[in-house]
């Protein structure tokens, strides 16, 4: 079992549509990333928290350390937020990020 | 500032040769590491350097080296290519305290 795990693999939305994506640990930690990977392969950091609740643009952040789980959200969704968004943790004891599988997601006009 | 610098972009080898991939930061940052990214995966580290004259292996290290050549200046070397190092490979760095990894543009290699 991975020690982060991502939800769903695939999404595919329509435009406008309100996405979350989801991401679980299992490990003890102090900070947790979102990142976004465009098709052109280039990754780019969106989030980093450690508690409660982060905002930029039309993302939204949200972590719950009690639960070992953290979701990305996306309002009023736009075929150019089609990409892979990627979670990763950072340990508690140790310097180095484990990455989730990534999340692939496609809106549609 | 140009971020993260990789070369080259793109690569073909044959299986045997050798070749090295480069790394370079203009942020003057301590940490860099090297990543690989293969379908149905998620990044996995290869090797990381915490500081200038430091390298540690990470998750997948078995048939690379690598040099941190300065501050700057993170090299990652296949001694011998494999098929198995068919990869989309990205280097990172982050500065001294801060989680924030920044991210190369990547290099894609294939080795026949």
């Amino acid at each position: 079992k991975n020690e982060v795990e991502q939800s769903p693999q695939n999404l595919t939305a329509q435009e406008g549509e309100f996405i979350t994506i989801n991401c679980s640990y299992s490990v003890g930690i102090s900070a947790l990333h979102w990142l976004q990977q465009h098709p052109g392969g280039g990754i780019v950091s969106l989030f980093m928290l450690s508690s409660g609740k982060k905002k930029h643009g039309r993302l939204i952040a949200t972590i719950n350390i009690q639960e070992k789980h953290s979701s990305l959200h996306i309002t009023a969704s736009h075929p150019r937020d089609s990409a892979v968004y990627i979670c990763a943790v950072k340990e508690t004891s140790g310097s180095r990020l484990t990455f989730g599988e990534g999340t692939q997601l496609t809106v549609n006009p | 500032n140009a971020g993260v610098t990789q070369t080259p972009k793109f690569q073909v080898l044959k299986t045997g040769q050798s070749m090295t991939l480069q790394c370079a930061q203009d942020m003057n940052h301590n940490s860099m590491y090297w990543y690989r990214q293969d379908p149905g995966m998620g990044l996995r580290l290869i090797y990381y350097s915490a500081s200038e004259g430091t390298t540690d292996k990470g998750e997948v290290p078995n048939g690379y080296n690598v040099s941190r050549l300065n501050k700057r200046e993170f090299s990652l070397r296949l001694e011998s290519a494999a098929p198995s190092q068919t990869s989309v490979y990205f280097c990172a760095s982050n500065g001294r305290g801060f989680y924030e990894q920044y991210f190369g543009p990547g290099t894609r290699l294939t080795v026949t």
